[in-house]
């Protein structure tokens, strides 16, 4: 099993729905979570963290179950802007004080008009 | 944010010949940085982490003589591609984890995009 799987996707939704996206991760000591976005050919750019208690930025809400061990990312009200591949990132504490990141294949999210 | 560069964003060499590539984070200063590889469609595979004064550590399944890592500022990690196979032809992407956030963030570099011919 991979340490952190995500469906690839694509999502194809029309512009002004709602989407959810789910991240697995395999090992229960994982510290934190974040959402990235990677446009194509780009590099990855931070979306958000994602706490405990669940956490909003305007359209975008992520929240952590870590009892069944997933995050997750809801996008509302889609704007063609927001097709991208988004990246669920963990990281795992590492012996020494580091923190090692991992991260998922990502899922594609196609907005249309 | 913090700002990461990286040099070259592209490169094209002959088969055999080596290649580097510069990571800089240029506001602010990172004891750690990571060096990754996507290949197309697929996720960023973490290939090694370049802790400042000391040794890179790689994960498993890369080798530290073919990719060899250099961090000897706070501001300044390279990576080398040794003898460049067709096969080493990927994105390379690093990043630099910023300081005050207990470790776990992350800037990324725009990436270097390499083919071997």
């Amino acid at each position: 099993r991979k340490e952190v799987e995500q469906d690839p996707g694509p999502f194809n939704v029309p512009e002004g729905a709602t989407v959810a996206f789910n991240c697995t991760y395999s090992n229960s000591a994982s510290q934190s979570f974040f959402w990235y976005r990677q446009d194509c050919r780009k590099e990855p750019k931070l979306l958000m963290s994602v706490y405990s208690s669940g956490n909003e930025d305007g359209r975008f809400t992520a929240q952590l179950n870590r009892a069944s061990q997933y995050i997750s990312l809801l996008i509302r009200d889609s704007k063609l802007s927001d097709s991208a591949t988004y990246l669920c990132v963990v990281n795992r504490y590492k012996a020494g004080g580091s923190y090692i990141p991992t991260f998922g294949r990502g899922t594609s999210l196609i907005v249309h008009p | 944010g913090a700002v990461v560069s990286q040099h070259p964003s592209w490169v094209i060499c002959k088969s055999g010949t080596s290649v580097k590539i510069e990571c800089r984070s240029l506001d602010f200063q990172a004891t750690t940085m990571f060096w990754y590889r996507q290949f197309p469609k697929q996720s960023l595979m973490l290939m090694a982490t370049s802790n400042e004064g000391s040794k890179a550590t790689y994960e498993q399944g890369v080798e530290k003589d073919k990719f060899l890592i250099n961090h000897a500022s706070l501001t300044l990690s390279t990576l080398t591609v040794t003898s460049a196979h067709p096969e080493d032809s990927s994105f390379y992407i690093c990043s630099a984890r910023l300081p005050g956030t207990g470790g776990s963030q992350q800037f990324f570099g725009p990436g270097t995009r390499l083919t071997v011919l």
